[in-house]
């Protein structure tokens, strides 16, 4: 199975901030990578998918990167809305593993 | 509107059994391969299982592997998730999900259901 591993686990930040999430894969995974956003309570919303593909209807400011098996998901301006729980998943090889999650809080 | 709506969570009994049921809406369903996800209390996600639009190919989380079961039916918009063998580390909120064409992210949840077992 592909180990995602997610970092930070949790993370303060402050409104208008730039801030950056990181995903590393155990093994290749071909752009196949996803970033979704959940609130308590909520179901999680789909964010990012092939690495850097805005979902339609997430904002703008959301951005995926991506350099070799390390994915990165930066938030630019951050906005009251975007305090949430965030996670990456890797979506080209069955278990679809998702990452351990990374809190965001506000500072 | 595309809609998915799960039914089926309850409490259930260590070494019991549960059916989930996921209903869905506003799109065409035979087109998407569907996954439910779960997520225990105060912890990330779980991918549990998936089934392929057609539902010739199953595929499931190892923790679950010969104790659930899912199952679609394209004709009533359905998947369904018969859980078996239940164990207290099953125990979390089910979302039935429906996986985009192309790069199979989950484009599509559910509210959810909550699934508790315990003596």
């Amino acid at each position: 199975d592909i180990q995602m591993t997610q970092s930070p686990s949790s993370l303060s930040a402050s409104v208008g901030d730039r801030v950056t999430i990181t995903c590393r894969a155990s093994q290749n995974v071909n752009s196949y990578i996803n970033w979704y956003q959940q609130k308590p309570g909520r179901a999680p919303k789909l964010l990012i998918f092939a690495a850097s593909s805005v979902h339609g209807g997430a904002p703008p400011r959301f951005s995926g990167g991506s350099l070799g098996t390390d994915f990165t998901l930066t938030i630019f301006n951050l906005q009251p809305e975007d305090f949430a729980t965030y996670y990456c998943q890797q979506s080209y090889s069955s278990p679809h593993t998702f990452g351990q999650g990374t809190k965001l809080e506000i500072k | 509107e595309v809609q998915l709506v799960e039914s089926g969570g309850g409490l259930a009994q260590p070494g019991g059994s549960l059916r989930l049921s996921c209903a869905a809406s506003g799109f065409s369903f035979g087109d998407h391969w569907m996954t439910w996800v779960r997520q225990a209390p105060g912890r990330g996600l779980e991918w549990v299982a998936s089934i392929k639009k057609d539902g010739s190919e199953k595929q499931y989380e190892d923790s679950v592997k010969g104790r659930f079961t899912i199952s679609r039916d394209n004709a009533k918009k359905t998947v369904n998730l018969q859980m078996n063998s239940l164990r207290v580390e099953d125990t979390a909120v089910f979302y039935c999900a429906r996986r985009q064409r192309g790069w199979d992210a989950i484009d599509i949840w559910g509210q959810g259901t909550m699934v508790a077992v315990s003596s």
